[in-house]
């Protein structure tokens, strides 16, 4: 089975703040992403990565950064936390950028962030 | 721009009746389908799939329908458990195959 872990599963931060949530994959999967979940708002793409040291945006970057030294571990840091980052935070992986190999994405049990 | 779109944020059905959730796109590049279930306090599990040269594809209680010409799928759950409580999201390959966009998710609740 494919596990995707995630550092904590709740978290209460200051504004201001530095803040790392991590996200580790045992199944070699090229691809990591950062998800946050807000009600009424779904699965919003924050960034990605295909390979070890490459990151690229996706929707919602601003506020955040990442960060990919190996292939198994992806970081997402958010450099001084704000309230309006309070949010639940999900890590996915996958294996292929190729469609006929399937495109799922299996998620981790997310990380539920509070910026008080 | 909503690509992919889920019109309902929630549905109530009875328990042993069926469940239609619906998901509309506008993309009509996509060609590949999927549905993931998420429990609170979870992530998301993948839950079933279709590609574009099929219009229908059945795992147990979960069928998916896909109406191309309407740009619609649906999700089918016959009967319908307590424990299929959750939200429901669709979702498809975005700009490169590997991202995926997903509706805001319709959250279902079957009533014993």
């Amino acid at each position: 089975d494919v596990k995707v872990t995630q550092s904590s599963r709740y978290l209460v931060k200051r504004t201001g703040e530095k803040v790392f949530l991590e996200c580790v994959q045992d199944m070699d999967h090229e691809n990591m992403f950062w998800y946050r979940q807000d009600p009424g708002l779904g699965l919003r793409l924050i960034y990605f990565s295909y390979d070890v040291k490459m990151k690229e945006k996706g929707d919602i970057p601003e506020g955040y950064s990442v960060s990919r030294e190996k292939k198994e571990r992806f970081s997402l840091i958010l450099e001084s936390a704000s309230t309006n980052q309070t949010s639940m935070y999900l890590c996915a992986s996958s294996f292929s950028q190729f469609l006929w190999e399937g495109p799922e994405q299996f998620f981790g049990p997310g990380t539920r962030l509070t910026v008080l | 721009d909503q690509q992919v779109k889920q019109n309902s944020p929630s549905l109530s059905v009875q328990e042993g009746r069926i469940s239609i959730l619906n998901c509309d796109y506008t993309n009509s590049m996509f060609d590949y389908f999927l549905w993931y279930k998420k429990y609170p306090a979870e992530g998301p599990t993948f839950l079933i799939s279709i590609s574009s040269i099929k219009d229908k594809n059945e795992d147990g209680r979960f069928t998916v329908f896909l109406n191309k010409s309407a740009k619609h799928l649906s999700l089918h759950i016959v009967p319908s458990q307590p424990g299929d409580s959750a939200v429901y999201f669709c979702a498809a390959p975005g700009a490169g195959s590997y991202q995926l966009t997903f509706g805001k998710g319709t959250k279902l609740s079957v009533i014993p």
